[in-house]
């Protein structure tokens, strides 16, 4: 069974850092790009961060470029997304989903159950 | 970056109705469009890709339509199962946008 779990989420103060995991399990990691998409609870989506397969691409969200940083481990099967200068408008709940395979089928098609990160004093 | 509107915020219908949801993006997406479905919760639930191709597993009263820039997601006949609030998502460009959503509530 495809299967995403996320991890890490916390209470942190502003200005503080975290780093979220996502274990995967059920396909093959490294064929895949991933993704980080965080929702405010009762609002809408927001796309946050993607990594390529291999790791060597990464694009961002202009709110969080140059303070959050993906990664991924394909020998652990995990994805990272760790987070620094943390505000306010970062609470949320973030989402690690797959990103869908073959062309055209990109979309994200797999999604973790979300973790929590709450950033206030 | 494209911005995707997606319209109404608020539908609600009965079982059985036909229901259509709109997203328009502000500029060309070349079909780089997905749909999902969120319940209280939950995590998303991907539908339809490419804008009008169904996600295995997804049941044949939901369809997804494109003209020009503008795309819907039908719901041919409104299951109680249905109602949940529906994203739309562009992928032709980074960064990737999501329209508002749609709240599909119970008449």
């Amino acid at each position: 069974e495809v299967q995403l779990l996320e991890s890490g989420g916390d209470l942190v103060q502003p200005g503080g850092s975290l780093r979220l995991s996502c274990a995967a399990s059920g396909f093959t990691f490294n064929n895949y790009a991933m993704g980080w998409v965080r929702q405010v609870p009762g609002r809408g989506l927001e796309w946050v961060s993607s990594v390529s397969g291999s790791g060597t691409s990464t694009y961002y969200a202009d709110s969080v470029k140059g303070r959050f940083t993906i990664s991924r481990d394909n020998s652990k099967n995990t994805l990272y997304l760790q987070m620094s200068s943390l505000r306010a408008e970062d609470t949320a709940i973030y989402y690690c989903a797959k990103r869908g395979l073959p062309v055209p089928r990109e979309g994200f098609d797999i999604w973790g159950q979300g973790t929590m990160v709450t950033v206030s004093s | 970056d494209i911005q995707m509107t997606q319209s109404p915020s608020t539908l609600s219908a009965s079982v059985g109705d036909r229901v259509t949801i709109t997203c328009r993006a502000s500029q060309s997406i070349n079909s780089w469009l997905a749909w999902y479905q969120q319940k209280p919760g939950k995590a998303p639930k991907f539908l339809i890709y490419k804008a009008s191709s169904l996600e295995s597993g997804v049941p044949s009263r939901f369809s997804g339509s494109e003209s020009g820039t503008e795309f819907t997601l039908t719901i041919s006949s409104l299951q109680p199962d249905d109602f949940a609030t529906y994203y739309c998502q562009q992928y032709n460009s980074y960064p990737y946008t999501f329209g508002q959503g749609t709240k599909l509530e119970i008449k």
